[in-house]
């Protein structure tokens, strides 16, 4: 069990550029769930997918963000054209089905938007 | 919708001494699970105890315990003999289970700062 994998672990980037991040999941999970977090607020739910599909978007993830898993393993977060308010730290967490199985999270990419 | 709700936010603690932090949830929900979080200055999210809504039982994992109260929607957590390494941010958090509206996501309340004292 290594754990789930973020990365990059920092990005700094100028207002209106492109970012990507990649989670990898523990290997046996099926579920992975994207979050982010801001400075001294519990994190808040973006998407979560059930292998390869993506179940549930909250309406936080606007049209400049998009999350894929495409083989049922990895995950990507996207953000588009970012903005200040995108800074913030976005953790992934992955669970086997069931439901009180606990998530576990990797340790997050903390994005600075300048 | 889902809503936690920590009222503490900050806390002090002795070492060697028993510390509860408060949560209380709204759910319409009928089956929900509870959770608590660690998160170190580090920032990574450690999970620490569970609780099932139908459980009849209190959860309990070394020194964690939960004091479920489902009548009063409270879900404290009890950290006995704490420890320097405790120190950290606390998150409760909520997800619906199986039928549930809100099914696989957490929702998470606020937090609360605990700092432990030597």
């Amino acid at each position: 069990d290594t754990g789930v994998s973020q990365d990059p672990r920092h990005k700094i980037t100028k207002r209106g550029q492109n970012v990507t991040f990649r989670c990898d999941p523990i290997s046996e999970h099926n579920r992975l769930y994207w979050y982010r977090q801001t400075l001294g607020q519990g994190p808040e739910f973006l998407t979560y997918f059930q292998n390869e599909a993506q179940l549930e978007k909250s309406r936080l993830l606007s049209d400049r963000f998009s999350a894929e898993r495409p083989k049922g393993s990895f995950s990507t977060l996207e953000i588009q054209r970012t903005e200040q308010g995108d800074s913030a730290m976005y953790l992934c967490a992955s669970s086997p089905a069931g439901s009180s199985q606990p998530q576990h999270f990797g340790d997050g990419t903390r994005l600075s938007i300048l | 919708a889902q809503k936690i709700t920590q009222t503490q936010p900050g806390m002090f603690v002795q070492e060697k001494e028993a510390v509860t932090l408060d949560c209380t949830y709204d759910t319409s929900d009928p089956s929900y699970g509870l959770f608590w979080y660690k998160q170190p200055s580090s920032g990574e999210m450690i999970f620490l105890i569970y609780q099932g809504s139908y459980d009849q039982q209190n959860a309990t994992e070394g020194r964690y315990s939960l004091n479920f109260q489902k009548a009063r929607k409270s879900a404290n957590l009890v950290i006995s003999a704490s420890q320097l390494g405790d120190s950290a941010m606390y998150f409760c958090a909520m997800r619906a289970n199986a039928g549930g509206t809100s099914y696989g996501k957490l929702t998470f309340g606020q937090g609360t700062i605990l700092t432990v004292h030597p």
